[in-house]
Parts: C-alpha cells; sequence; structure tokens
C-alpha cells in the first residue's frame, strides 16, 4: 500500500465549475499537508500548505485536512481554463521528515 | 528573484552511458532537493542536502548515482551507468530552512531524461 494515494484521473470539468480533488493516506505521523500545481514541462509550484486538521482558503482555493479519516481536499471554485495542470498532494510529518507526494490528478477546465 | 534554475533541459542518452545535471538553488536557500517524477507518477525524493551536508539519501540508487553540493550552493546529480528505468524528469529543488517554510519548495523546470 502507498503512504499516499491520489486518483489519476483525468478530471475534465467545465468552466465555472466547482472542482474537487482528493488524497488519502496511511502514515498518521503526517501533520503538514500541501497542494502543489504542476503545468505541463514545468516543475511543481506550492498552492496550499495547512498544518494539523481543518480548512484554510485562498481566494478560490480551499484546502481541508480530515486527520481522523485521513483524508485530504482542495476544492476550487470558478474553476478557470488556466486552472488546467497536475494536481500534487503532499505531506509530511515532522518538519525534518522528507515531503512524500502523491502520483498527481491531471485536470483540465473546457471553455 | 530568479528561480532555481536547471541544464540541460533535455538530455537522450544509450543505456550505459554516463549523464550529469546541474542545478543552480535561489539564492539564499539552505535546503537543496533533487527529485525523480517518473511519468504519471508523483516526484520522488533522491537526496537531500542542507548547506553542504546530506540530510537524506535514503532512495537514492547509490550504486549508480552520486550527487554533490559544493560550497553549499549549486549541485550536480551524475547517474553512471544509465538503465532504460532512469527515463524520467529529474527535478530540482530549494526551500529555506526556516520554520513555516520548509513545505514551500521552489522548483525548476527539470531534466527530461530519455535513456534508449
Amino acid at each position: 500500500q502507498k503512504e499516499v494515494e491520489q486518483d489519476p484521473g483525468p478530471l475534465s470539468v467545465p468552466e465555472g465549475a466547482i472542482v474537487s480533488l482528493n488524497c488519502t493516506y496511511s502514515n498518521s505521523a503526517f501533520q503538514y499537508f500541501m497542494w502543489y500545481r504542476q503545468y505541463s514541462r514545468k516543475g511543481p509550484e506550492l498552492l496550499m500548505y495547512t498544518y494539523s486538521s481543518g480548512n484554510k482558503e485562498d481566494g478560490r482555493f480551499t484546502a481541508q485536512v480530515d486527520k481522523s479519516s485521513k483524508y485530504i481536499s482542495l476544492f476550487i471554485r470558478d474553476s478557470q481554463p488556466s486552472d488546467s495542470a497536475t494536481y500534487l498532494c503532499a505531506m509530511r510529518g515532522s518538519s525534518a521528515s522528507k515531503i512524500i507526494f502523491g502520483s498527481g490528478t491531471r485536470l483540465s477546465i473546457r471553455p | 528573484e530568479a528561480g532555481v534554475a536547471q541544464s540541460p533541459r533535455y538530455k537522450i542518452i544509450e543505456k550505459r552511458q554516463s549523464v550529469a545535471f546541474w542545478c543552480n538553488p535561489i539564492s539564499g536557500h539552505a535546503t537543496l532537493y533533487w527529485y525523480q517524477q517518473i511519468l504519471g507518477q508523483g516526484p520522488k525524493l533522491l537526496i537531500q542536502f542542507q548547506n553542504n551536508g546530506v540530510v537524506d539519501d535514503s532512495q537514492l540508487p547509490k550504486d549508480r548515482f552520486s550527487a554533490e553540493r559544493l560550497k553549499g550552493v549549486d549541485s550536480t546529480l551524475k547517474i553512471q551507468p544509465a538503465k532504460l528505468e532512469d527515463s524520467a524528469v529529474y527535478l530540482c529543488a530549494s526551500s529555506l530552512d526556516r520554520p513555516g517554510y520548509n513545505e514551500k519548495l521552489f522548483f525548476g523546470s527539470g531534466t527530461q531524461l530519455s535513456v534508449l
């Protein structure tokens, strides 16, 4: 069993839709949770970062962490074609431990 | 500020040949990472440096891969000899060594390696 599981997609939605991206994990020691966005032929860039459980909002993006279920989500409101990319969840235990990435979900927003 | 610089952008080699990748991190970033990203997968950490020292190289295939970070700035990753399964994008990233910033990795655009 992988430490971090993520549905690879692809996921295709119309412009303006709400998008929900999810990851599950098995290591209860994970405390730091991140979402990275990766455009084609580019390196990942950090979108959202959450410590422990709860919600965090930044513009059209909301990250949720449910540690009891070992489940994290990223919601994108009013999705735009420019949001088309691969979204990688990532997590780590202590601040000194390595970051483990999910395999990524490929998202396409149709104009 | 300038981002993480990597070169070359693309490399095609035959199996059993050697190859080297170069990375220059963002100025002032003490931590440098090399990741391997195989098509359709997430990045996998190969090695993490803090300044000159190695923090984690547990997933580096040390029989064929080596990496160094001289003077705590730029870094090279070498593969010798290459195997077909080494075909991947090799990503370099850097971060500040400071609480609250350890999760913010800045990635370069990567080197796409094809081993034939």
